[in-house]
């Protein structure tokens, strides 16, 4: 079955550090989107991407946040200058449509990179 | 899109009891989703419900929507410990963006 692939599966940095985190979505899905999750806190959403560009994005997703989609499989989310509060696992998802009324739009994620920011 | 409201926060039962969790929105919908979330892991999508359909079911699940009451109810049959893990709605209005709540966390004992 396939399935959305997150790398790294724990990252550790020390803050004021870049970090890129990469996701490989289900083939032929349009729609990535990445999510954060503090421990113990609910799953936040981050930004959502369709044809090359971001379609919605939270205010959490400042100019600390990029997201890019370097070549036709790899979704990467960017983080410059790392903070403590950015430790999170974080996720990536795709969905092959964006959930109108006659789309179906549900989310496949995957199992998450958690990063450790020291 | 906005965010759902799952009810209640924390549900306890028994094996082989049924689990009934509630999900609350604000404003109309195109469909909701409902999904499931290991520990520690990945949300899985369980099941969608479109705002034209009322009942749906998918094996030991079943969802209901009342759209005139902006809610959502998922009920478990049959639990099993391997249901324990927490459980979110998203109503989604067409936006590129399913936002979720603080869900249910249910346990189910053995």
């Amino acid at each position: 079955e396939p399935e959305v692939t997150q790398t790294p599966s724990h990252q550790v940095t020390q803050m004021g550090q870049e970090v890129i985190l990469r996701c490989v979505p289900i083939s032929n899905h349009l729609y990535f989107y990445w999510y954060r999750q503090i421990l113990g806190q609910k799953v936040e959403f981050l930004v959502s991407f369709y044809n090359n560009e971001i379609s919605e994005k939270s205010e959490i997703f400042d100019d600390q946040f990029s997201v890019e989609r370097p070549d036709g499989s790899n979704f990467t989310l960017k983080i410059r200058s790392t903070k403590l509060e950015d430790s999170a696992m974080y996720f990536c998802a795709s969905s092959l449509t964006g959930g109108g009324v006659a789309n179906t739009g549900e989310l496949f994620f995957g199992e998450g990179s958690r990063l450790t920011v020291l | 899109s906005q965010q759902g409201e799952e009810d209640p926060q924390a549900l306890s039962i028994q094996e082989g009891e049924n689990a009934t969790m509630n999900c609350s929105y604000k404003t109309s919908i195109n469909n909701l989703q409902w999904y499931r979330q290991n520990s520690g892991r990945g949300l899985v999508h369980l099941i969608l419900i479109r705002s034209n359909e009322r009942e749906k079911h998918s094996g030991r699940l079943r969802v209901t929507l009342d759209t005139s009451k902006k809610s959502s109810s998922l009920l478990i049959t049959a639990s099993r410990a391997a249901d324990t893990a927490s459980y979110f709605c998203a109503p989604h209005s067409g936006t590129y963006k399913y936002i979720f709540g603080t869900g249910t966390r249910l346990k189910v004992l053995a």
